[in-house]
């Protein structure tokens, strides 16, 4: 089945610094890839929506400044949490959607801790 | 997309059929019930998705009443392994440009010895 992996798995900053999330489809390529942010004891929220080669499509109450999103190719994406901040710990999820489906495969998730 | 309700929580056996129940009486006519679960701390996980039909797979079986207005998801022998949220989701055709998952709170699933 189409795999979609993270990178890092678990990563602790201090505040003020940035942070850099890797999400890629390993075998499939994908136009568009969402990213998701969990909170403790709580559903997954949709973030934002990126596609390959153009803007991100940021949800309703996301700060398009502070989570930057790059989708430079069919099967990379990376999310930049800039000037982190304890609010921001969070597990962080991406999902590729598979070009030739459409169906949509989740990455393990990237637990962020800034203290 | 239409909106699910389903319960907080769930107990079951191990090697009991588990029965998770999901309401979405606003369902459209083109949309599709999907079932994801999540183990703690990972990614969800696709579980399986119909239309009208039952459906059937490895993993679970999907029934869907008649007026589609709410499903079960059966797991038929639990295994402490799929101690889980799962999450019951309505949405439109993949090919949709609009077809978008929104995880409501699901039902966590506590499977005991």
């Amino acid at each position: 089945g189409a795999v979609v992996s993270q990178h890092p798995s678990r990563v602790i900053c201090k505040s003020g610094t940035s942070v850099k999330i890797e999400c890629r489809s390993l075998d499939f390529q994908a136009t568009t890839m969402f990213w998701y942010r969990q909170f403790p004891k709580q559903s997954l929220m949709l973030m934002a929506t990126s596609n390959e080669g153009s803007k991100a499509t940021y949800e309703q109450g996301v700060e398009k400044d502070k989570f930057l999103i790059n989708h430079a190719s069919l099967t990379l994406s990376t999310l930049t949490v800039t000037s982190a901040h304890p609010e921001d710990s969070s597990f962080y999820i991406c999902s590729a959607r598979q070009e030739s489906s459409y169906e949509q495969y989740f990455g393990p998730g990237t637990r962020l801790t800034v203290t | 997309d239409a909106k699910t309700t389903q319960p907080p929580s769930m107990d079951c056996a191990e090697g009991r059929a588990a029965n998770l129940p999901c309401n979405h009486s606003t369902i459209s006519g083109n949309e599709y019930v999907y079932w994801y679960r999540q183990i703690h701390s990972q990614g969800p996980q696709y579980i399986i998705h119909g239309l009208k039909n039952n459906e059937t797979n490895e993993m679970a079986s999907l029934i869907i009443t008649e007026d589609r207005k709410s499903s079960t998801l059966i797991l038929p022998h639990a295994t402490l392994r799929d101690t889980a949220v799962y999450y019951c989701i309505v949405r439109l055709p993949l090919n949709s440009g609009y077809s978008t998952l929104t995880f409501g709170k699901g039902t966590m699933l506590l499977v005991s010895p």
